[in-house]
């Protein structure tokens, strides 16, 4: 399956609360992304990493935070400030550069709704 | 930064027609161009690619082309089965970097 592993697959968030969604990777892969899904609509960037210890805000940051301090890990964590997180959740990675396959795999998602 | 457009949104063939899928990217320095499919509540899955030295790219019924003096490029599924009724998702990106997605095409086969 790609060796992108998403948990939970269905998350619930109570109003007002922080929630964190996983994703790890056991491809090697430096570039990891965070993409939001709208029913029937297409694929919007949150953040994108490149690098251990570097990201940076995609088309629709607000609400969202992320972290990489490991290759393997970049945790996406939907605040408070998020007012409609209802959506389905991707992660992505990636090789990045000429002497690579730069081929993007995704993980199976995380159905976020609010209750 | 770069822009991918995707044409048609909906696409509706008879079975065993082909279906044809075009987008248009921006960035001249854009080098790498997959095509996902992606069924309902699933992940995308790559089903083809093209890098920006190749012309055209074949595996079995579905070919992609790329014209990067137009900077366009096309998904091509010959002999539409059921089973290809999905939405499709071009990409546009540079080594791998910053991947940039169309907005999508529904494809549905008529049996």
């Amino acid at each position: 399956d790609g060796g992108i592993t998403q948990s939970p697959k269905y998350l619930f968030r109570k109003e007002g609360q922080n929630v964190t969604l996983s994703c790890e990777q056991n491809l090697n892969h430096d570039a990891m992304y965070w993409y939001r899904q709208d029913p029937g609509q297409g694929l919007r960037l949150i953040y994108y990493s490149q690098i251990v210890n570097d990201f940076q805000k995609g088309d629709i940051a607000e609400g969202y935070s992320v972290s990489r301090e490991k290759k393997e890990s970049f945790p996406l964590t939907v605040t408070s400030a998020q007012k409609n997180p209802t959506a389905f959740y991707l992660c992505a990675s990636s090789n990045t550069g000429s002497g690579y396959v730069n081929i993007q795999y995704f993980g199976a998602g995380t159905r976020l709704s609010v209750l | 930064g770069e822009n991918v457009e995707q044409h048609p949104s909906t696409l509706s063939v008879q079975e065993g027609d082909s279906a044809v899928i075009k987008c248009t990217y921006s960035d001249s320095a854009s080098n790498y161009f997959p095509w996902y499919k992606q069924e309902l509540g699933k992940r995308p899955q790559l089903i083809i690619d093209i890098r920006s030295n190749v012309g055209e790219k074949k595996d079995q019924r579905i070919a992609v082309t790329l014209n990067k003096t137009a900077k366009h490029f096309s998904l091509h599924i010959t002999e539409t089965q059921p089973e290809d009724s999905a939405v499709y998702f071009c990409a546009a990106s540079y080594y791998g970097q910053n991947f940039v997605f169309g907005p999508g095409t529904r494809l549905s086969v008529l049996p």
